[in-house]
């Protein structure tokens, strides 16, 4: 079976500029989450999807950052314009619901000059 | 809300020796303790949970026990091998919230 997959795995563009990032989660999963992670820190939520419908983005920087999840399946999370301090790894997790355990993608590292 | 504490940041140890790594949490009505193991350039994945009821889980090599009252809990890895090396993460996540918090993590190397 699939995992979650993300891409690009790495990003690299300048400050100012608009980036995304593409998640397809595991086939039949219905929850769907996009995580920051900084070097050398744990992963943080930006926010869970259900299905198409955004249930927790209270942790998404909504003037510069944005994500929909078009007929629940495929993701995108879009910055625009990127800053210097979004340089971090940007990973997705689905789950078969918001009680199972998460599976993660292998993240996309953007780096922002 | 949730805060979750992880120690030490880095550990090493010889291989076939035990590691054992600390979380403590602050929000009493988290339920669910996950550990997750990241290898470099990968996410991570989840290695053992606990939920609330439980003291202690044990799989294989690795347990993980809890101790409510004082809200923290910890990983064990015994027998350590070399293929163990990597970063390992607690989590909590409050009852209802669905939201997992994660410790800062702890990069743990195993020594031939």
């Amino acid at each position: 079976e699939a995992g979650v997959v993300q891409s690009p795995r790495y990003k690299i563009i300048e400050k100012k500029q608009p980036v995304a990032f593409w998640c397809n989660p595991i086939s039949g999963h219905n929850t769907l989450y996009w995580y920051l992670q900084n070097l050398g820190q744990g992963p943080e939520l930006l926010i869970r999807y259900e299905n198409e419908e955004a249930v927790d983005d209270s942790q998404l920087p909504k003037d510069r950052f944005s994500a929909e999840r078009l007929k629940g399946v495929d993701s995108t999370l879009k910055i625009q314009p990127a800053e210097l301090g979004d340089s971090a790894v940007y990973l997705c997790a689905s789950s078969l619901g918001a009680n199972n355990e998460q599976f993660f993608g292998p993240g996309t590292r953007l780096t922002v000059l | 809300g949730e805060n979750v504490e992880q120690h030490p940041s880095t550990l090493s140890v010889q291989e076939g020796d035990s590691a054992v790594i600390k979380c403590t949490y602050s929000d009493s009505a988290s339920n669910y303790f996950p550990w997750y193991k990241q290898e470099l350039g990968k996410g991570p994945q989840l290695i053992i949970d606990i939920r609330s009821n439980v003291g202690e889980k044990k799989d294989q090599r690795i347990a993980v026990t809890l101790n409510k009252t004082a809200k923290h809990f910890s990983l064990h890895i015994t027998e350590t091998q070399p293929e163990d090396s990597a970063v390992y993460f607690c989590a909590a996540k409050i009852q209802g919230a669905q939201k997992l918090v994660f410790g800062q993590g702890t990069r743990l190397t195993i020594n031939p």
